[in-house]
C-alpha cells in the first residue's frame, strides 16, 4: 500500500507570496493532518481534516488554511508568506473512523518550504 | 506547562548497545495514546510504537519497547541492539482526546558509533 505522498517536495517563494501544499493520504485513509516544524518552534499542529470538514486547528493565523476533497487528499495554503514560515511542512494521514487513540498517524515526507 | 518533555537533547550509543529514550508526559485526561516516531536527515517522521493509557502491558515492537510508567507519567523508548541506521532523531507524542492532534516533545538526537 502507498504511503502518504506530499507535493512538491522543496518550494522557495517571496515574502507576500502565497503557496499551496498538496498531499494525498493512504488510501481508505479519511483523515488528514498538517504540522509545521522548524528548529525554533518544534513540531506544532496546524489543523485536522475529515471528510472535508475541519475537525480540529491550532494556534496559527488566519494565513494558514486548509481543505479536503472528496477523495480525501488535502491541500494547504499560506498567503502573505513571512520569513518565519519557512519550515518542513508535514502531513500525516490516520482512518479517523475509529475512537480512541490508537488510530496511528502515519507521515509523509514533507514539503520544505523556504521563504526568501 | 510542556505537554511531553524529552530532557536528552543527545544521546550517544555504541553499535548492539541497549538505549532508552526518555519522556515524560502532562495531562488530566484519564484515556490517551502515546507514540514514538523516527526522523531521519531526509525528514519523514517513521512510527515507532504506541501505548494506550489503559494497556497493561508495555508495549513491543521488534527491537523497539516503551517503558510505561502510568503513576509516573513516563513513557521510555528503550531500543536494543542498536544498529547504524537508527541514529536519528527520535520524538516522543501524545494524542489526548478522539481527534488527530498530536503533541510532541522537542526530539532526542541519537547517535549510533561503529
Amino acid at each position: 500500500k502507498a504511503g502518504v505522498t506530499q507535493t512538491p517536495r522543496y518550494l522557495i517563494k517571496t515574502r507576500g507570496q502565497q503557496v499551496t501544499l498538496s498531499c494525498s493520504p493512504i488510501s481508505g485513509h479519511r483523515s488528514v493532518s498538517w504540522y509545521q516544524q522548524t528548529p525554533g518552534q518544534g513540531l506544532q499542529f496546524l489543523f485536522e481534516y475529515f471528510s472535508e470538514t475541519q475537525r480540529n486547528k491550532g494556534n496559527f493565523p488566519g494565513r494558514f488554511s486548509g481543505r479536503q476533497f472528496s477523495n480525501s487528499r488535502s491541500e494547504m495554503n499560506v498567503s502573505t508568506l513571512e520569513l518565519g514560515d519557512s519550515a518542513l511542512y508535514l502531513c500525516a494521514s490516520r482512518l479517523g473512523t475509529s475512537g480512541g487513540h490508537t488510530d496511528t498517524q502515519y507521515f509523509g515526507p514533507g514539503t520544505r518550504l523556504t521563504v526568501l | 506547562a510542556q505537554k511531553i518533555t524529552q530532557t536528552q537533547p543527545g544521546m550517544f550509543v555504541q553499535e548492539k548497545e541497549a538505549v532508552t529514550l526518555d519522556c515524560t508526559y502532562d495531562t488530566s485526561d484519564q484515556s490517551y495514546g502515546l507514540f514514538w516516531y523516527k526522523q531521519p536527515s531526509s525528514g519523514e517522521m517513521i512510527f515507532l510504537i504506541y501505548q494506550g493509557s489503559y494497556d497493561e502491558q508495555n508495549a513491543t515492537e521488534g527491537r523497539y519497547s516503551l517503558n510505561f510508567q502510568k503513576a509516573r507519567k513516563s513513557a521510555n523508548l528503550v531500543i536494543s541492539a542498536s544498529q547504524l541506521g537508527d541514529s536519528a532523531m527520535y520524538f516522543c507524542a501524545m494524542r489526548e482526546g478522539y481527534y488527530g492532534k498530536l503533541t510532541f516533545g522537542q526530539g532526542t538526537i541519537l547517535t549510533v558509533h561503529p
